[in-house]
């Protein structure tokens, strides 16, 4: 079965850490690059990330760049986002999603909660 | 970066009806857009690629057009499954990956 699945969020105070985990089954996981994209309670999508099938390029958007680190493990078919120095308005629901031939996202996890809060 | 402005922010429609969605960019991203769409709960899916291209098994009546700076999805026919928000994306220049505010469809 073709799936991404998310697992690692949860509640953690302002400050905190968190390391989110993607594990992708049913295809050949080298040959993608994937990302992550985040939605905040009630707004719109929001990139935080994406890796390339290489793992040599990683980017990321500005409001988490110097705090998030992506990573993958192509023997474990995995990607990884850690995620350091929480603040409140990281709080959000988190995506992993694959990059398709098309050079689009055509397929994401179901998403993994991740609240900030004291 | 490019910014993707979406309108309307919402749309009221009622089953069987035509809408029209549209997306403009602030520079001209060719024909590099997507249309995603999101229900209450669900993680988005691809409708559209490369702004004409119905991904996989999404049915006939999605139908994507334009280039350049302005887009628009169409639905045809709504059906009560339709019902929920469209986003666009584009790819022509990223990073930053960036997603339009979206555009909520709504049963009138």
């Amino acid at each position: 079965q073709v799936q991404l699945e998310e697992s690692g969020g949860g509640l953690v105070k302002p400050g905190g850490s968190l390391r989110l985990s993607c594990a992708a089954t049913g295809f050949i996981f080298n040959d993608h690059y994937f990302l992550w994209i985040r939605q905040a309670p009630g707004k719109g999508l929001e990139w935080i990330s994406y890796i390339s099938a290489d793992v040599i390029t990683k980017r990321y958007g500005d409001s988490v760049r110097g705090r998030f680190t992506i990573s993958r493990d192509n023997t474990k078919n995995s990607v990884y986002l850690q995620m350091n120095s929480l603040r409140d308005e990281d709080t959000a629901v988190y995506y992993c999603a694959r990059i398709g031939e098309s050079g689009y996202f055509d397929l994401w996890g179901r998403g993994i909660l991740v609240t900030v809060s004291s | 970066e490019i910014v993707l402005t979406q309108s309307p922010a919402t749309l009221s429609s009622s089953p069987g009806e035509r809408v029209t969605l549209s997306c403009r960019a602030s520079q001209n991203v060719s024909y590099y857009l997507a249309w995603y769409q999101q229900k209450l709960g669900q993680a988005p899916r691809l409708l559209i690629y490369d702004a004409s291209n119905r991904a996989s098994g999404i049915p006939a009546r999605f139908r994507g057009s334009g280039s350049g700076t302005d887009f628009t999805l169409t639905i045809s026919s709504v059906e009560p499954a339709d019902f929920a928000v469209y986003y666009c994306q584009q790819r022509r220049n990223w990073p930053p990956i960036t997603f339009g505010q979206g555009t909520r469809l709504e049963i009138k």
